[in-house]
């Protein structure tokens, strides 16, 4: 039931670009996308709805492949800001959300 | 104050001790949600009140004991808690339809709790 996420982990140079994946057993309404830093509470990113509708982020991309149950957000020309644990949470139609393990990216100079 | 704010933000206690934990939300919004983050795991569910009506109870150990006074407060009552209940416990907020996967959820900065 637990979405997973791959990689489990990212090491980038800035500028570099990186993509992460959330991959469900279920059929899914929604997919989001939430940022946290270290210490501190996750931000929101995106939302992606079952149809093609999009929330979220200008600088932020992201994909819903419906059939296949799969997300992935894609980061581009990384910055150091990027740096965090980037998490999914897959959505029922009328249920919670239920979030992956996490993909920890790293950002360096 | 803006967004979600949480108190304490650091708790220490002991396994016979009673604590509560606070959430406040200064959005408008309608959903609050207990949350629970253990080191390695992901985001735990653990409650959900919509309009002050509890909506979700993910199975949560009658230990942890929430309440939701009106739409803008959400309480989580500690008591005789064990070692591996230490974690970081996050409150969120969204507009709409608790459980709804419509919208974003704002969080607080956590309640980092250790159970001696």
């Amino acid at each position: 039931q637990q979405p997973v996420q791959s990689p489990q982990a990212v090491i980038l140079r800035e500028g570099e670009d990186a993509v992460i994946n959330c991959s469900s057993s279920k059929a899914l309404y929604s997919v989001h996308w939430y940022r946290q830093k270290h210490g501190e509470a996750p931000v929101f990113l995106m939302i992606l709805l079952k149809g093609g509708e999009q929330k979220g982020h200008e600088k932020i991309s992201a994909s819903f492949n419906e059939k296949k149950q799969q997300s992935s957000l894609y980061l581009t020309a990384s910055q150091l800001s990027y740096s965090g644990t980037y998490f999914c949470g897959t959505g029922l139609r009328t249920d919670k959300l239920i979030f992956g393990t996490g993909t920890r990216l790293q950002v360096f100079p | 104050e803006t967004g979600v704010t949480q108190t304490p933000r650091h708790l220490v206690m002991g396994m016979t001790n009673k604590k509560s934990l606070k959430c406040e939300q200064h959005l408008g919004h309608n959903a609050m949600y207990w949350y629970k983050q253990s080191a390695k795991k992901p985001l735990e569910l653990m409650f959900v009140y919509n309009f002050k009506e509890q909506t979700e109870n993910n199975s949560v150990p009658s230990r942890f004991s929430p309440e939701c006074p009106n739409s803008s407060h959400l309480f989580l009552h500690l008591h005789t808690l064990q070692p591996e209940d230490s974690a970081l416990y996050l409150c969120a907020s969204s507009q709409g339809l608790s459980g709804s996967s419509y919208n974003e959820q704002f969080f607080g900065p956590g309640t980092r709790l250790t159970v001696l």
